[in-house]
């Protein structure tokens, strides 16, 4: 079964305008959910994590239990956004990422 | 910052030869190890999980005969793809993790190509 739900594979968006990423999970214990960045020939590397509800590079998380989510947004687009970006789900034994979503950023 | 090192970055060698890929955490202890594989335009795919000291843990579909893990200290795993061939040709990235709670760090990733 799908672990984590990333249901926008494409999402284009204007500078300046708010973006959200979707992200769903599929877990009965306590989920520990992260959302990763890859750049145009870049590594991956970790954007957040929702424990420690911070914005790093103003994106911000919230995981939501009642509506299994952990949605990533940005009010203000900018064009250095552009990229990959994964959700992934921490269940202690396991690692489950999503299939990812292309965010491109229009100026 | 947690820093993973993976090499070679770019490989090509001829079919039938045997290819080690190595993953080295460079300032941390990295109990566990994964190893993906990212198709062009598409997602990763995890292959193999690897604790230090145990046998990888490989996922479905997966040919454990095929990729060779081992994770022999807390700071080195290798993927040696056997007797490769052209369909092996793909992009390979590990990542390593301190614990059970930690994010996975990931490396630069590994092009194999296979002629």
């Amino acid at each position: 079964a799908q672990r984590v739900t990333q249901p926008e594979k494409l999402l284009s968006v204007f500078k300046g305008a708010p973006v959200e990423l979707k992200c769903n999970y599929s877990y009965s214990g306590s989920p520990e959910l992260f959302w990763y960045v890859q750049y145009s020939r870049q590594r991956l590397q970790l954007l957040l994590r929702h424990i420690s509800r911070e914005s790093i590079k103003g994106f911000t998380a919230d995981l939501n239990k009642g509506e299994t989510s952990f949605h990533l947004k940005k009010p203000f687009a900018q064009e250095e956004d552009s990229a990959m970006y994964y959700c992934a789900l921490n269940t202690g034994n396991q690692f489950y990422f999503g299939t990812g979503t292309s965010l491109t950023v229009i100026p | 910052g947690a820093v993973v090192s993976q090499h070679p970055s770019w490989v090509i060698c001829k079919s039938g030869t045997s290819v080690k890929i190595e993953c080295r955490s460079l300032d941390f202890q990295a109990t566990t190890m994964f190893w993906y594989r990212q198709f062009p335009k598409q997602s990763l795919m995890l292959m193999a999980t690897s604790n230090e000291g145990s046998k990888a843990t490989y996922e479905q579909g997966v040919e454990k005969d095929k990729f060779l893990i081992n994770h022999a200290s807390l700071t080195l795993s290798t993927l040696t793809v056997t007797s490769a061939h052209p369909e092996d040709s793909s992009f390979y990235i590990c990542s390593a993790r301190e614990g059970g709670g930690q994010p996975q760090h990931f490396g630069d990733g590994t092009r194999l190509s296979i002629l």
